[in-house]
């Protein structure tokens, strides 16, 4: 079974300073998905950026980047320049290997200071 | 489409009682998933459906636990003799398709068992 791992309970960033947030998985397949999903305070869940296992170049969305790597089965997700809107928790969440439904960590509560 | 909705919101039921949660996933999707989550934790998948079909179940839906999509559209999720153990946010998503495509959440409906 796959497993995902989130190291950091809480981190917390000055405004418009940068954060990297950790996440680790386990697997034995060799075509997933990785995702990062951010959820506001009492507001949906909405993803952040995905990566493709099979890609090895970094996905990027305008300030959010990640750091695959996928030998070290380690998925960090960097926030550059952070907003107070950025502040919510974060999980990492792992796809694919014949299942559909993610498998989820249990979160980084991400606080930003102004 | 304003995206995935939940209905309830919140529910308070009593131990032993039946409650049923309903998800309208955004309409040209055609999976639809539940996931559990408790405080402190990331998302927990339970069942998965493709159209009517529910394809995947998770070790965690146990038989108090029946999840139903009649004609590929809404969904309902039903709990019988709720036990205190059960109180949590159930989340709604749904996605065009597999574990590559992301998965639009619904608010959530939460859920306490006194």
């Amino acid at each position: 079974a796959q497993t995902v791992t989130q190291s950091q309970p809480e981190m917390s960033v000055q405004e418009a300073e940068t954060v990297t947030l950790s996440c680790t998985y386990d697997t034995s397949e060799s075509d997933y998905y990785l995702f990062w999903y951010k959820q506001p305070p009492s507001r949906q869940m909405i993803l952040v950026i995905r990566q493709e296992a099979y890609k090895q170049q970094n996905a990027t969305e305008n300030r959010f980047s990640v750091n695959f790597q996928k030998a070290a089965k380690s998925f960090s997700l960097k926030i550059s320049d952070s907003q107070l809107g950025d502040a919510a928790m974060y999980f990492c969440a792992y796809g694919g290997g014949g299942a559909d439904g993610l498998t989820f960590g249990k979160g980084t509560h991400l606080i930003i200071q102004p | 489409d304003t995206g995935v909705s939940q209905d309830p919101r919140h529910k308070i039921t009593k131990r032993g009682q039946n409650v049923t949660f309903r998800c309208d996933p955004i309409s040209e999707h055609n999976r639809l998933y539940w996931y559990r989550q408790t405080l402190g934790q990331g998302p927990e998948f339970l069942t998965y459906f493709q159209n009517e079909a529910q394809l995947e179940k998770s070790r965690l839906l146990s038989d108090r636990f029946s999840a139903e999509r009649p004609k590929g559209s809404f969904s309902t999720l039903e709990i019988q003799r709720t036990e205190q153990g059960d109180s949590a946010m159930y989340l709604c998503a749904s996605s065009f398709g597999g574990a590559s495509y992301e998965q639009y959440f619904g608010p959530g409906t939460r859920l306490t068992v006194t």
